[in-house]
């Protein structure tokens, strides 16, 4: 069963817009979320992380907002731009195995000119 | 700057046959992993290690074996490919004090006849 569940599977929004990607999960050990951006041909790359300690993260453009008690995080990209073109990945680290990253299925988002 | 480098990047393999993927990484991590990429399914953990000559299972462990001969090289193999093993593989590496943060390679281009 997928321990990690992203909506919408793909998202287009226009340059300059805000995309907001969605994240949930099963398991309430889960304590750090990372999300990762995959451009076509590479590897995923961090982008950002939270704690379960936090409920909101910041980082230029991209924040993430946590809701602990509905198990629910979403990333806010503000000012889309082209380059943000990519798919994106919510991953979620057990608590007593933290090496053990589970990923959900990415959000490709497409940011039109 | 981390590196992970996984070889070959493409491969064309056939049915019953057997395919190894290597990875090496320049990092000095202890942590290495395999995942599977599908579409639709977003990054599934094959295979793990947490150190030389020790390999764990991760979620999607059958039809692969791993092998970690030291720290920097880390291999996958599938001893009998079948048609549904065909995916982007990608290897990872990760030091326990860098909040578990992955370190992608650019992934292996697999497909099974």
């Amino acid at each position: 069963q997928q321990q990690v569940r992203q909506s919408p599977q793909s998202l287009t929004v226009w340059e300059g817009e805000t995309a907001i990607l969605n994240c949930s999960y099963e398991d309430s050990t889960f304590n750090y979320f990372p999300w990762y951006q995959q451009f076509p041909g590479e590897g995923p790359a961090l982008l950002i992380s939270i704690s379960s300690v936090s409920d909101k993260k910041e980082d230029g453009r991209f924040t993430i907002f946590f809701n602990k008690r509905e198990k629910k995080l979403s990333l806010h990209i503000t000012d889309s731009q082209p380059g943000d073109s990519a798919t994106y990945f919510c991953a979620a680290r057990e608590g007593p195995n933290y090496n053990v990253l589970y990923f959900g299925s990415g959000t490709k988002l497409t940011v039109e000119p | 700057e981390a590196a992970v480098t996984q070889s070959p990047r493409s491969k064309v393999a056939v049915t019953g046959g057997k395919v190894t993927l290597s990875c090496h990484q320049t990092n000095n991590h202890d942590y290495m992993y395999w995942y599977r990429q599908d579409t639709g399914h977003g990054l599934r953990l094959i295979h793990y290690s947490y150190v030389a000559d020790s390999t764990e299972k991760g979620d999607i462990p059958d039809g692969y074996k791993a092998s970690r001969p030291s720290q920097e090289n880390f291999s996958l193999i599938l001893e009998l490919a079948s048609l549904s093993q065909t995916a982007v593989y990608f290897c990872a590496s990760s030091d326990k004090s860098s909040q578990n943060t992955l370190y992608f390679g650019a992934g292996t281009r697999l497909s099974v006849l």
